[in-house]
C-alpha cells in the first residue's frame, strides 16, 4: 500500500510567522504534490516536483514556496503566513510513467490555522 | 485551459436510490479521467479511472464511462449505502506528458449524502 505521511497534522500560526509543512513518500514515486482543500474550490494546486531539485508552481503559488529536496522529501513553505493561508493541506505522490495516467496517493492532511 | 466541472455541490440520496454525479471537462488534449473519493477527516483515494481502451472502470458499485463526444465522465451507482456518504472529486490528467502534463486538475467536488 502507497504511503504518505505529513506533519504537522495540526498547526496554529501567527500571522507573519514561517510555516513549513513536510511530507514523506515510501512509494518511490517522482512526482510529489501539494495541494490545499477548500469548501467551494475542491483541491487547488499550489506547487508540484517531478523529481529531486524540482518544483514547479501549480495554479495558486504566490505565498507559498516548495522544496524537494530528496526523492522521498517535499516541503511546502509559508514565509510570511496570513489568514487567507488558513487551509486544509494535501500532499500527493504519483507516477505519470506508469503508462495508464497519474493515479495520485494522498496523505492525510496538515489542518492549517493561521491567527 | 483545462477544467473539470461538477455542477451539483450536494446530493442528498434515500439509501437505496441510485446515484449519478455528474462530470464535464475541457481539455487540449485526450485526457485520463477520475474519480476521488473522500471520506470524512479522511485522505482523498482514488475510486475509479478511464481506460485506454473502451471499458468500462467499476469499483465498488461505482461506474463511470468516458464520453468524449460530450466530455463527460458521470459517476453512477445502481443503489446508494449509507457508507456511500463522502465528497466525490473528478479530476483529469493529460495524456500529453510534457511540462504540464503531469498535472491532476480537481473539480471542486460533490457531497453526497445518503439518508436512511
Amino acid at each position: 500500500e502507497a504511503a504518505v505521511t505529513q506533519s504537522p497534522r495540526n498547526k496554529v500560526a501567527v500571522t507573519g510567522g514561517k510555516v513549513t509543512l513536510s511530507c514523506n513518500q515510501t512509494n518511490n514515486h517522482n512526482n510529489m504534490y501539494w495541494y490545499r482543500q477548500d469548501t467551494g474550490h475542491g483541491l487547488r494546486l499550489i506547487h508540484y516536483s517531478y523529481g529531486a531539485g524540482s518544483t514547479e508552481k501549480g495554479d495558486i503559488p504566490d505565498g507559498y514556496k516548495a522544496s524537494r529536496p530528496s526523492q522521498e522529501n517535499f516541503s511546502l513553505i509559508l514565509e510570511l503566513a496570513t489568514p487567507s493561508q488558513t487551509s486544509v493541506y494535501f500532499c500527493a505522490s504519483g507516477d505519470a510513467a506508469s503508462g495508464d495516467g497519474n493515479t495520485l496517493y494522498f496523505g492525510e492532511g496538515s489542518r492549517l490555522i493561521v491567527v | 485551459g483545462d477544467s473539470v466541472t461538477q455542477t451539483e455541490g450536494l446530493v442528498t440520496l434515500t439509501e437505496g436510490l441510485p446515484v449519478m454525479l455528474n462530470c464535464t471537462y475541457q481539455s487540449t488534449y485526450s485526457p485520463f479521467l477520475f474519480w476521488y473519493v473522500q471520506h470524512l477527516n479522511e485522505a482523498p483515494k482514488l475510486l475509479l479511472k478511464s481506460f485506454t481502451d473502451n471499458k468500462r472502470p467499476e469499483h465498488q458499485g461505482f461506474h463511470a464511462t468516458l464520453h468524449k463526444s460530450s466530455s463527460s465522465f458521470h459517476l453512477q451507482k445502481s443503489s446508494a449505502q449509507l457508507s456511500d456518504s463522502a465528497l466525490y472529486y473528478c479530476a483529469l490528467s493529460e495524456r500529453n506528458y510534457g511540462s504540464s502534463g503531469n498535472k491532476l486538475i480537481f473539480g471542486i467536488g460533490t457531497l453526497l449524502s445518503v439518508k436512511p
